[in-house]
């Protein structure tokens, strides 16, 4: 599988935008960008996925690079309840589905 | 509510003790997963399963057992439990159709004394 590259930690205060980055410089043509999150003491949970063009729904938006090397993740204004720790992951979609965990990006959120 | 449900939440056991975690989902996905979460090594898949009947190993099978005869249900066994599986367990579900969400479950934390 490719490999994603996050920081470790971002913070933000609450009611602001957040920006989190991911490198994945290896990126295949046939993989897709998804991200999860993991809420403190719970399962990750699915965020968004794109392949190329940037994509909305209710939780975030995911902007990629036209090169497609790196991504972001955008929280248009964050709440308490969007601190965990959030994945970028590759898939190609092909094989057993299988989800890569790297180890994310814990954001904290001020209030 | 769809959702994926596991049992035990929560299990204290001593080693050679044989355990079953069971997880079940209620959407009528194809897809099951089995993984372990460990601080510093993130998520890592055990067992996975296509369909009914048909079970693969992940990255880190050793030590577990897994089944799948009905579609809701993909139980892990510990035939014989080690220090070593003291982890936080996920259960995960999803249809098989391309580039779709994983349904996670809440986890089971398991101490191997």
């Amino acid at each position: 599988d490719a490999k994603t590259t996050q920081p470790n930690s971002m913070e933000s205060n609450e009611e602001e935008p957040v920006h989190l980055p991911c490198n994945h410089s290896t990126i295949s043509g046939t993989d897709y960008i998804h991200w999860y999150r993991q809420l403190p003491s719970q399962g990750p949970e699915y965020v968004i996925h794109g392949l190329t063009s940037n994509v909305n729904n209710r939780m975030a938006s995911l902007a990629i690079a036209e090169d497609r090397k790196s991504s972001t993740l955008i929280l248009h204004r964050a709440t308490l309840r969007d601190a965990a720790v959030y994945y970028c992951i590759l898939r190609d979609g092909f094989g057993n589905e299988k989800l890569t965990f790297g180890t994310g990006t814990r954001l904290t959120i001020i209030p | 509510e769809a959702q994926v449900t596991q049992n035990p939440r929560y299990l204290i056991t001593v080693t050679g003790k044989k355990l079953t975690v069971t997880c079940s989902q209620n959407m009528n996905h194809e897809y099951m997963s089995w993984y372990r979460q460990d601080p510093g090594l993130g998520l890592r898949q055990i067992y996975y399963s296509m369909n009914v009947e048909v079970t693969d190993k992940g990255d880190v099978p050793e030590g577990y057992k897994v089944s799948r005869k009905e579609k809701r249900n993909f139980p892990l066994i510990l035939e014989s439990p080690s220090p070593n599986q003291t982890s936080l367990y996920f259960c995960a579900s999803s249809p098989r159709t391309y580039f779709n969400e994983q349904f996670f479950g809440p986890g089971t934390r398991l101490t191997v004394l």
